[in-house]
Parts: C-alpha cells; sequence; structure tokens
C-alpha cells in the first residue's frame, strides 16, 4: 500500500523557534498533500491544501504567514511553523492523495511541543 | 453546527459485546463517506468506506442514510484490540477535502 513518511515525530522546543516538519510520499508521486492539526480531544483540523509548484489554499483562519508550506516535488511537501509559541503546541499529520483527496494516506504525525 | 457530528463517548462495553456508533453530518452535497480507526497518539487509518447500500467487512458494517444525513458503524463481538477512536469522515468533491468528527472513543473490556 501506499506509504506516508512524515518526520521528526516529535518535537520539544523553545518558544520563538522555528520548526520543519518533512512529509513524503514513499512509493507513489501524490498529487495533492493535506496538512492537519489535531488539539486533545478534538478532530482533525485542515490547516492547508498543497499541490506541487503552486501555493497552497489555507483554509480560514490559519494563518499562512505563520504556517509555511512548500511542496517543492510529487513526493514532498514541508510545513514551517515559524517563531512557535506555547499555543501551536499540537499534533500535526499530513496525508497524500492521488488524484482528488478522496483516499489520503496519513503519515504519522508529528507531536510538537513549545516551552 | 459542526458539519461532522459525533457522540464522544466513551462507551465502555465487554468483550464479545456488539457496539453501534451514529455519526450525523450537514453538507447535503457531501459525495463519499469513510470510518477510520485513531489509536491514542496516532494518525488515523481507514477502517472502511460508506455505502448506501450498507457494506460488511468482518465484524464491522457500516450504513449509510443519504436522506437523513446520518451514517452508522456496528461492531459485533468486540475485542480488546478495537479500543481506540472511531471517525466518521466525510468527503465534499466541491472542496476536494475529507472533514473529521471528533471520533467516538471504545474502550472494550474483560
Amino acid at each position: 500500500g501506499a506509504v506516508v513518511s512524515q518526520h521528526p515525530s516529535r518535537v520539544i522546543c523553545k518558544s520563538g523557534t522555528s520548526v520543519k516538519i518533512e512529509c513524503r510520499s514513499l512509493d507513489f508521486q501524490a498529487t495533492t498533500m493535506f496538512w492537519y492539526r489535531q488539539f486533545p480531544k478534538q478532530s482533525l483540523m485542515l490547516m492547508a491544501t498543497s499541490n506541487e509548484g503552486s501555493k497552497a489554499t489555507y483554509e480560514q483562519g490559519v494563518e499562512k504567514d505563520k504556517f509555511l508550506i512548500n511542496h517543492a516535488s510529487l513526493t514532498l511537501s514541508t510545513l514551517t511553523v515559524t517563531s512557535a509559541h506555547p499555543e501551536d503546541s499540537s499534533f500535526y499529520i499530513c496525508s497524500a492523495a492521488l488524484g482528488t483527496g478522496q483516499i489520503q494516506y496519513f503519515g504519522a504525525g508529528t507531536r510538537l511541543s513549545v516551552l | 453546527r459542526k458539519e461532522v457530528e459525533q457522540d464522544p463517548g466513551p462507551f465502555n462495553v465487554p468483550e464479545g459485546a456488539t457496539v453501534a456508533f451514529n455519526c450525523t453530518y450537514s453538507n447535503s452535497a457531501s459525495q463519499s463517506f469513510f470510518w477510520y480507526r485513531q489509536d491514542c497518539r496516532k494518525e488515523p487509518k481507514l477502517l472502511m468506506s460508506v455505502y448506501s447500500s450498507g457494506n460488511e467487512d468482518g465484524r464491522f458494517t457500516a450504513q449509510l442514510n443519504r436522506a437523513s444525513q446520518y451514517i452508522s458503524l456496528l461492531i459485533r463481538d468486540s475485542k480488546l484490540s478495537d479500543s481506540a477512536t472511531y471517525l466518521c469522515v466525510v468527503y465534499t468533491g466541491g472542496g476536494n477535502k475529507l472533514t473529521f468528527g471528533t471520533g467516538t472513543q471504545l474502550k472494550v473490556e474483560l
């Protein structure tokens, strides 16, 4: 089956630090990649949709200058949380899709803790 | 109103029990429906798609009622390993995105 690798799995950093998370589709070329955030006991919330070579589409309320997305190739998308603050502490999950976003393959997630 | 609503639970059931989860969605233009399973501190994993005709996969049965905008999941003969959070997920083609419910937590006990 399709495999999506997400790194790192865990980040603990000081407030003001920028954190980069990588999402790679290992055995397929992903038309679209998605970035989600999940706070404790809440659902996954879509942050942005990313297509290779074009600007990401951000969901309402998500600051594009705060959460920088780069989708340089059909197998790699990165999310950079700039100047992270404690309220950015969350579980960040990426997914990759072939064609439409109906069937998405998820990475293992990155748990970010900002002190 | 949330786009996808689920009872958060937890549902505590003994091993071998049958348990049912329900979900409602608000967007009548939704096209596809799924149940995902999420273990604690892990990514969600697709359990099964949901079709109007109803579909079964081993001990799991899913049903969709488009008129009522209602989705269900039935788990028979619960196992300890079924303990997880079950997410109701809806795909809307116009937005090309999945919308997740908050999940229903299941705890299967000895």
